[in-house]
């Protein structure tokens, strides 16, 4: 059965305090592993798509990481408005896309 | 482009009511998903389809119906609901499967009492 395990499941940072969120996964047929952002009572934002072990994608204070099993959300000197929810998400070889449970970050001046 | 809009924003429904919960993408995309989200809890997939007329099962079927007869519209049937339904409901749409990103709406906030 296909399954994303994100850890951890909350996350309290100092303003600068660089951290990782964990993404792990056990899929058949890999098409695509993703990341969102989700802001209270709003829909998933899309961040980044992953493909294959060893890419990498960047974005601003965001570094996106991928291996055969997990993936990692590397946070680089977070600031208080990358206080989020970060999903992440594998698309299957029926093209069914299964979110994680998520990991609630609070970034504090 | 209004991307993904979903309608109602909130609804109260009573135990055995049925409703529909309505998504409506205008960016021509093929695959489209229903999600429900428990309070702290990541998304569930409900219903996903690849395409007009093809709509297939995901993790949490039990107590809904979805159809799918044209690209724009993907309609999520509630039938007989119960107090376990209570959820926040999010309709995404994207262009294909593979490594497409999904656009998500703006969610469905349902009370069932």
């Amino acid at each position: 059965e296909d399954q994303v395990t994100q850890s951890p499941e909350a996350l309290r940072l100092q303003e600068g305090e660089s951290s990782s969120l964990n993404c792990s996964y056990t899929v058949s047929g890999l098409r695509g592993l993703f990341w969102y952002r989700q802001d209270p009572g709003k829909g998933p934002e899309f961040l980044f798509t992953l493909y294959s072990a060893g890419e990498e994608k960047e974005k601003e204070r965001l570094k996106a990481t991928l291996t055969k099993k997990e993936s990692f959300l590397h946070i680089t000197a977070p600031k208080p408005e990358d206080s989020a929810t970060y999903l992440c998400a594998v698309r299957n070889g029926t093209d069914k896309l299964i979110f994680g449970t998520g990991t609630r970050l609070q970034v504090f001046p | 482009n209004a991307g993904v809009t979903q309608t109602p924003k909130f609804r109260i429904l009573k135990i055995g009511q049925s409703m529909t919960l309505q998504c409506a993408q205008d960016m021509n995309h093929n695959y489209m998903y229903w999600y429900r989200q428990d309070p702290g809890m990541g998304l569930k997939l409900i219903y996903y389809s690849v395409g007009a007329g093809i709509t297939d099962k995901g993790e949490v079927p039990n107590g809904y119906n979805v159809s799918r007869s044209t690209t724009e519209y993907f309609p999520l049937r509630l039938e007989l609901a119960a107090p376990s339904q209570t959820s926040v409901y999010f309709c995404a749409s994207s262009p294909s499967g593979g490594g497409t990103e999904a656009f998500f709406g703006q969610g469905t906030r349902l009370t069932v009492v």
